[in-house]
């Protein structure tokens, strides 16, 4: 399989359910990305690995909770979470964080999450 | 300190006239620009990038952008319009050290 895939696409998850979201690339990155994207909202950068190290935390609220095992996997965790969470996540990679500003980040297709 | 402006939500075409999405940008930096796409129930997928090297830059599908510092903008283009054009298109600056700011998106209608 190539490029960034994500696991599951879609999840139905109630408020004090735990559950977790899967990325994996198969491009060699060093750099990896989550993002939220809510309808009528611009995309939102959640967290930033690079070589395994998280770099950025954007004010993300402590129900997320991102782990990075090594530079081709990145889990976004997820308890207790609130129906505004309600959103698309994305994962995307990039070559490695320093250069970033100029290669183009590999976005996944998405996971639909809905909480109830 | 970087942003991005999209200056439409929404444009709408008809299919084979020319598309015009357009999109302006401040950064204090010199700035890298994308335009990436999303269809629906789908990632991003980059349509073109530019990165300091020639200020018209050509990409995939037809499309193409014009990188103009003196009125900062970086608008997209494309001569003639397919019905599967019709997606989200974002306008994104960045600069080294990865911050990314995208635009708030333009919805791309395509009419038969």
């Amino acid at each position: 399989e190539t490029g960034v895939t994500q696991t599951p696409r879609h999840l139905v998850m109630g408020m004090t359910n735990k559950k977790s979201l899967k990325c994996e690339q198969h491009l060699g990155h060093n750099a990896m990305y989550w993002y939220k994207q809510s309808a009528k909202k611009p995309l939102e950068l959640m967290f930033v690995y690079n070589f395994k190290e998280q770099t950025e935390n954007n004010s993300v609220p402590s129900r997320f909770s991102p782990e990075c095992p090594n530079s081709s996997h990145l889990f976004l965790h997820l308890h207790t979470l609130q129906p505004e969470d309600s959103a698309l996540y994305l994962c995307a990679s990039s070559q490695d964080w320093w250069t970033s500003g100029e290669r183009e980040q590999f976005f996944g297709p998405g996971t639909r999450l809905t909480v109830l | 300190a970087q942003s991005v402006t999209q200056l439409d939500s929404h444009v709408s075409v008809s299919e084979g006239t020319p598309v015009l999405l357009r999109c302006n940008y401040s950064s204090s930096y010199s700035p890298s620009l994308f335009w990436y796409v999303q269809h629906p129930n789908k990632g991003l997928q980059l349509l073109l990038k530019y990165t300091s090297a020639a200020t018209l830059v050509k990409g995939i599908n037809g499309f193409e952008a014009e990188f103009k510092k003196s009125e900062t903008s970086f608008h997209l283009t494309k001569p003639s319009a397919h019905m599967s054009d019709a997606a989200e298109y974002f306008c994104v600056v960045t600069h080294n050290a990865g911050k990314s700011t995208f635009g708030d998106g333009t919805t791309l209608t395509v009419k038969p």
